[in-house]
């Protein structure tokens, strides 16, 4: 399971940080990814961090604005978003990146992605004066 | 970059319909790294296909996935009351990680 916090109402150039609280499963093994859907839209992958918090990946639109982390002794994940903007504005969902693990047989396989198969129900941010 | 078309934008159909729904890709891309998504009003999306054609845990065995190359499809081969929902692709590659299509909408007829 997976349970999102964090979210609300901050002004545009302010700073927020989410946080996603995962139970149930083996936090420390998987890559974790965070996944937002601005009011009305389809779905915008944001952000995702490798195991041991060392590879981050992000989209271009919130490089150097936004850092990923997580604390594995904390079973936790979180986004820090600073610069926010009206464009930020999104329901903000984290979720279990299976990326190369196949999670039937435990074992890898890079010509594989095996999707995003555990999600949060979403936290939401609202950038607004 | 990759960027992901999906078509069409909004499908009405009936229970017990068959749904075909497109996913194309602005470059050839792996199969293996084509992923579907079916989201509900207020919930969060559900990982139904990974590796363009592999269904994910406990998903119902009349959800396919297909394709090669540039397009890949999903079909839904007999429509339940359950699955009128948003379905999205998604691509996971290098820069960005990972792409989303903008998703197509199955409503009842």
């Amino acid at each position: 399971q997976l349970v999102e916090s964090g979210g609300g109402l901050v002004q545009p150039g302010g700073s927020l940080r989410l946080s996603c609280g995962a139970s149930g499963f083996t936090f420390s093994m998987y890559w974790m990814t965070w996944v937002r859907q601005a009011p009305g839209k389809g779905l915008e992958w944001v952000a995702n961090i490798e195991q041991e918090g060392r590879q981050t990946y992000y989209v271009d639109s919130v490089k150097g604005r936004f850092t990923i982390s997580r604390d594995n002794a904390k079973n936790s994940l979180y986004l820090q978003m600073s610069g926010l903007r009206a464009e930020d504005t999104a329901v903000y969902y984290c979720a279990r990146d299976l990326e190369h693990y196949n999670i039937l047989t435990g074992s890898y396989n890079s010509d594989y992605y095996y999707g995003l198969d555990v999600w949060g129900q979403g936290t939401t941010v609202t950038v607004s004066s | 970059e990759i960027v992901l078309t999906q078509s069409p934008g909004t499908l009405s159909l009936s229970p017990g319909e068959r749904a075909t729904l497109a996913c194309r890709a602005s470059h050839s891309v792996s199969s293996t790294y084509v992923a579907w998504y079916q989201q509900k009003p207020g919930q969060a999306p559900r990982l139904l296909i990974y590796g363009a054609s592999s269904r994910a845990t406990g998903i119902p065995d009349r959800f396919r996935g297909s394709g090669s190359g540039t397009d890949f499809t999903l079909t839904i081969s007999r429509l339940e009351p359950e699955d009128f929902a948003v379905y999205y692709c998604q691509h996971y590659g290098t820069s960005p990680r990972n792409t989303f299509g903008q998703g197509t909408k199955i409503e009842i007829k």
